[in-house]
């Protein structure tokens, strides 16, 4: 399946709210992952499942979606938040990630 | 606390072979599905392809023709093997444990990756 994740680039300041979305080419229920991934570091899971945040991820991350259309929505961004972004479908084998959305300052 | 660490040439010609191996601690080789993934400089994530130690591995298959991945039970680690190499190939190869989290699974933790170049 395909996955098409947007924007690829996003400008944005400290304390604003953002939202970054991931379509996918086949319904996969809930079956969406969420990765944050900072210069030179491996990707962080974020959140799993479309909308459950993994332990210890602040409440301003939230997630939302099902089937083909998803979005990774960051509140009140914070200056550690400043990184790329990259959703991965787990419904199935080969596992696809999005082209990433690099989050700027 | 789960580790992976990943290692290998840094540096690999041009038609030759790339092994990695990534080392684990802090779990069993046993009780997940490992995985490698890539990166190339400057784009996204390819998953690469998975492994469970009592069974056959499942490959992505735009790489399926030129890969092995492979498992070491008595060295907790698993292994990728990529024949015929081509700058293409050049990238950051991660290796991460699959977990299965909530309804689904994901990748948690991940290795810290390795750059691996191919140039002659």
């Amino acid at each position: 399946s395909q996955m098409t994740q947007s924007p690829s680039s996003l400008s944005a300041s400290v304390g604003d709210r953002v939202t970054i979305t991931c379509r996918t080419s086949q319904a996969i229920d809930i079956h969406l992952n969420w990765y944050q991934q900072k210069p030179g570091k491996a990707p962080k899971l974020l959140i799993y499942a479309a909308s459950h945040l993994q332990t210890g991820v602040p409440p301003r991350f939230s997630g939302s979606g099902s089937r083909t259309d998803f979005t990774l929505t960051i509140s009140n961004l914070q200056p550690e938040d400043f990184a790329t972004y990259h959703c991965q479908q787990s419904s199935h084998t080969p596992y696809v990630f999005g082209q990433g959305t690099k989050l700027e300052l | 606390q789960v580790q992976l660490q990943e290692s290998g040439p840094g540096l690999v010609k041009p038609s030759e072979t790339l092994s990695l191996t990534c080392s684990v601690s802090g779990a069993s080789i046993r009780s997940y599905y490992w995985s490698w993934m890539r990166q190339p400089p400057g784009k996204g994530l390819e998953w690469i392809g998975y492994i469970f130690y009592n069974r056959s591995p499942t490959y992505n298959s735009s790489l399926e023709s030129r890969l092995t991945i492979s498992v070491d039970v008595s060295n907790n680690q698993f292994s990728l093997k990529l024949t015929s190499l081509t700058a293409a190939d050049t990238a950051v190869y991660y290796c991460a444990r699959e977990v299965p989290i909530g309804p689904t699974v994901g990748f948690d933790p991940w290795g810290p990756g390795t750059l691996v170049t191919v140039a002659s």
